[in-house]
């Protein structure tokens, strides 16, 4: 069983719409977790942190966390093409090392 | 990220050379992390090292693959004996400490390509 998981798509919506990324994880241990950004031949950036249960807005991202069903989202509204990109989620380990578990990606294509 | 450094950018290397590649952490960050994205895949950690040791590489190859952190200078992931294989992206990320709230920083990636 992979630890984080991710369908990896490609997710397509039209310009100006919600996209929702969404992510399980096994480590019920786990304490965080982390969206990234990787647009193609780049390496990751940050987009949002979540710690707690709910929801962590920043912009046109919110993150969900639902410790309960292991469970972490993030919505992006009003999608734009330059959004088109692979959206990793990361949880970090229950171990004291901070390394951090990766999904295999979700790649979003932004429709004009 | 930024303010964290890997060098070289892209790496050539044939069929059973060595690879040395390397990442300067950002100021003020200690813990360097060493990942590694295969084509058309998620990244994978390989091993974490804060300034002269190395802590957990539970994610390197057994053989061939070394990694560390001295007190001076940068971090140096070691591939000796490089196959096609090895071919790939490696991310270092950097981070201050251990807090949960703590957020690692990727650098640039160096890739490389075996011949």
């Amino acid at each position: 069983q992979k630890e984080v998981e991710q369908n990896s798509g490609p997710l397509s919506v039209p310009e100006g719409a919600i996209a929702s990324l969404n992510c399980t994880y096994s480590d019920r241990g786990s304490q965080s977790f982390f969206w990234y950004r990787q647009y193609s031949g780049k390496s990751p950036e940050l987009i949002m942190s979540i710690y707690s249960n709910g929801d962590k807005e920043d912009g046109r991202f919110t993150a969900q966390l639902n410790k309960a069903s292991q469970y972490v989202s993030l919505l992006i509204r009003d999608s734009q093409p330059s959004d088109s990109a692979t959206y990793l989620c990361a949880g970090k380990g229950s171990g004291n090392t901070g390394k951090l578990i990766f999904g295999q990606g979700t790649t979003l294509q932004v429709k004009p | 990220n930024a303010g964290v450094m890997q060098n070289p950018r892209h790496l050539v290397r044939r069929r059973g050379q060595e690879a040395r590649l390397r990442c300067s952490p950002m100021k003020g960050h200690s813990h360097v992390y060493w990942y590694r994205q295969l084509p058309e895949e998620g990244l994978k950690f390989m091993v974490y090292l804060q300034k002269e040791n190395i802590i957990d590489e539970s994610g390197m190859p057994k053989e061939r693959f070394s990694a560390e952190f001295p007190k001076e200078g940068p971090s140096i992931l070691r591939i000796q004996q490089v196959v096609r294989g090895d071919s790939a992206a490696y991310f270092c990320a950097t981070t201050p400490g251990l807090a949960y709230t703590d957020t690692q920083y990727f650098g640039p990636g160096t890739r490389l390509t075996v011949l």
